[in-house]
């Protein structure tokens, strides 16, 4: 079966430390893989997606993801957290197959101290 | 400025009521999506329509039916509102192709069964 998983519901940096949030997937055929960030009562903003070609992909407001076929993974990163980064973060994936509707990890609350 | 918009932030409704969710989008999307939202759960798809009065189930369809008579609306019911469906309800379209599209988000509904 399909799915994605995110490690750590809860994950709390300093200013200025580095962000690292990270998603694993489950499938048997090429995904499509997808971060999206959720601010307080918002809906979701695309942070950036993998289609296949280059595996290191950069988002906006300075995050950026590598695919890893190899650990089946697309973990999240940004080299200095700001306090604006505190956020409900969400990896999700899709295929070619399936209409276009995502499947949803369980998100990381992002805390960022002063 | 693409755009979809959910047509309440908040709701209240008694249990046994028939609630209606209303979403339109402005893009000229093919897919739209009614995700559910709820802690540590990540978002889980209900229902998704590719096409005018076309359905498909989600994960978790149980308790909900959704139409769409316009390709630019998409409602969501509930038949006999129940308790456990108070959560935050997300819609979502994408254009096709399928898989890699982005699909974006309305700003969610909180709808509270009381």
């Amino acid at each position: 079966a399909q799915s994605v998983t995110q490690l750590g519901s809860h994950v709390s940096v300093s200013e200025g430390a580095l962000v690292l949030l990270r998603c694993n997937y489950s499938s048997s055929v090429p995904p499509y893989l997808f971060w999206y960030v959720q601010y307080p009562n918002q809906g979701l903003q695309l942070l950036l997606k993998y289609t296949s070609a280059a595996t290191l992909v950069k988002g906006i407001n300075g995050f950026e993801a590598e695919f890893k076929k190899s650990e089946t993974s697309f973990h999240l990163t940004k080299p200095s957290a700001h306090m604006s980064d505190a956020a409900e973060y969400f990896c999700a994936v899709s295929f070619s197959s399936n209409t276009g509707k995502l499947i949803f990890g369980q998100g990381t609350t992002l805390q960022v101290k002063p | 400025d693409v755009k979809v918009t959910q047509s309440s932030r908040y709701l209240v409704k008694r249990t046994g009521e028939k609630v209606f969710l209303e979403c339109v989008q402005d893009m000229d999307h093919e897919n739209m999506f009614w995700y559910r939202q709820d802690p540590g759960l990540g978002l889980r798809l209900i229902y998704f329509s590719y096409d005018v009065k076309m359905k498909e189930k989600g994960d978790i369809p149980e308790g909900y039916s959704v139409s769409r008579e316009k390709k630019e609306r998409f409602s969501l019911i509930l038949e006999s509102a129940s308790t456990n469906q108070t959560s935050m309800y997300l819609c979502a379209s994408s254009s096709r192709p399928f898989g890699g599209t982005e699909a974006f988000f309305g700003q969610g509904t909180r709808l509270t069964v009381v």
